[in-house]
């Protein structure tokens, strides 16, 4: 399977705290990407990092790519409690592959 | 904004029944996918489309197939539904080079 991995497949915080969540993945990219889901819900789109860049923001989000290694990361700064979701990195590039996700709580 | 909608939030079928899992984009998307999501596993494709009545098959097409007689609407087919398909269903649309829309999903249980 080309599917990616990510790391710690469950991570739990107090608020006010960031949490850093890496993903790996498989094959050769245009572009990364990472999703939001909320329980019982959908995937929902947080931000694109493209092969050429190394580093995006999005608000409290930052995301790196390291393309020699196959590697990102998603920071959330100040973490609050409605950041309590799952994160799912998503690889793309012939084909679209998610990776298997990491399970955010983030405790009052 | 793009709105993707799945016919059922939650489907009960027993085995042996054929199972239709509908899903309809407003956003006039070429691709659209289907992904089986299991605890653990992430999500895994099942079946994408990327034209009407063109359908290639993901990782794990066993047991299913598709439909794609317009562009809005994907349908996934259990031909014979078995209780190791019992999962969540997420049908997802996209408009290269842009990220994919999802879904709220289809909770299926076979029973």
């Amino acid at each position: 399977s080309q599917q990616g991995e990510e790391d710690p497949q469950a991570l739990s915080i107090q608020e006010g705290e960031n949490a850093t969540m890496n993903c790996s993945y498989k094959t050769s990219i245009n572009n990364l990407q990472w999703y939001r889901q909320n329980s019982g819900r959908g995937l929902v789109h947080l931000i694109l990092i493209r092969s050429n860049e190394r580093e995006k923001h999005s608000g409290r989000l930052r995301v790196t790519l390291d393309t020699s290694k196959k590697s990102s990361s998603l920071l959330i700064t100040a973490s609050r409690a409605a950041d309590t979701a799952s994160y799912f990195c998503a690889q793309d590039g012939n084909q679209f592959y998610f990776g298997t996700g990491t399970s955010l709580t983030v405790i009052p | 904004d793009v709105k993707v909608t799945q016919s059922s939030r939650y489907l009960v079928k027993r085995t042996g029944e054929k199972v239709f899992l509908e899903c309809v984009q407003d956003m006039d998307h070429e691709n659209m996918f289907w992904y089986r999501q299991d605890p653990g596993l992430g999500l895994r494709l099942i079946y994408f489309s990327y034209d009407v009545k063109m359908k290639e098959k993901g990782d794990i097409p066993e047991g299913y197939s598709v439909s794609r007689e317009k562009k809005e609407r994907f349908s996934l087919i259990l031909e014979s539904a078995s209780t190791n398909q019992t999962s969540m269903y997420l049908c997802a649309s996209r408009k290269e080079p842009q990220p994919q829309h999802f879904g709220d999903g289809t909770r299926l249980s076979i029973l």
